[in-house]
């Protein structure tokens, strides 16, 4: 019952550094997303994947970039880090996006991945 | 006004006392709700969907008023094990959750 993987668990970056946030999921979900969260921010999405083929920008794109490389995967990268960009960063999916009152736009969570930018 | 309000805490309170957190959401077009818990360093995870005609599930009771457009949560009997941070999580129209920035509950023994 593996549900959401995220990796690597811990990053620390030097400022214009890039990397790729990797995670996957095997519950076989139609919507993923990725959330960055700071203290006092709460929880805060960077982009999600309703859909196979699709992504949208979410509350904080700025710097980021994301593709979904097929229905398991959704990859979130930074081009150029920058020490605003330390964050704790949740992948989570769902079996679909949209206003639901049957359940199935319940997100489940990665176990995080703590990035540090210098 | 924020999308999702809740009083951040902490809350301390002594193992068996009962405990209530409320929440407020600005869209009154929002469908869905949810209490996620969180521990500390770790991921959200849900806790309990809450339905317009309340649910329980143990000794977690959840309400919506959507009259007033809140959200509540009662915890009765707390555990040690209940200490942690209580998000609040509302559907926006169109695709996206969205959290609070959660109420932070300590039980003591």
């Amino acid at each position: 019952n593996a549900g959401v993987t995220q990796t690597p668990k811990f990053q620390v970056l030097k400022t214009g550094q890039s990397m790729t946030l990797q995670c996957a999921q095997d519950m076989n979900h139609n919507s993923m997303y990725w959330y960055r969260q700071d203290p006092g921010m709460g929880l805060r999405l960077i982009y999600y994947s309703a859909s196979e083929g699709t992504t949208d920008k979410g509350e904080v794109p700025n710097g980021y970039n994301v593709s979904r490389l097929n229905k398991r995967e959704f990859s979130l990268r930074l081009e150029s880090a920058a020490p605003s960009q330390t964050s704790v960063y949740f992948c989570a999916s769902s079996e679909r996006a949209g206003a639901s009152g049957d359940g199935k736009n319940i997100q489940y969570f990665g176990a995080g991945t703590r990035l540090s930018v210098l | 006004r924020k999308e999702v309000e809740q009083d951040p805490g902490p809350f301390n309170v002594p193992e068996g006392a009962t405990v209530a957190f409320n929440c407020t959401y600005s869209n009154s077009a929002s469908q869905s709700f949810f209490w996620y818990r969180q521990d500390c360093r770790k991921e959200p995870k849900l806790l309990m969907s809450v339905y317009s005609s309340g649910n329980e599930d143990g000794r977690f009771t959840a309400q919506l008023n959507r009259a007033s457009q809140y959200i509540s949560l009662l915890i009765r009997d707390s555990k040690l094990s209940d200490s942690a941070t209580y998000l609040c999580v509302v559907n926006q129209a169109g695709t996206a959750l969205i959290f609070g920035k959660g109420t932070t509950l300590s039980v003591s023994s």
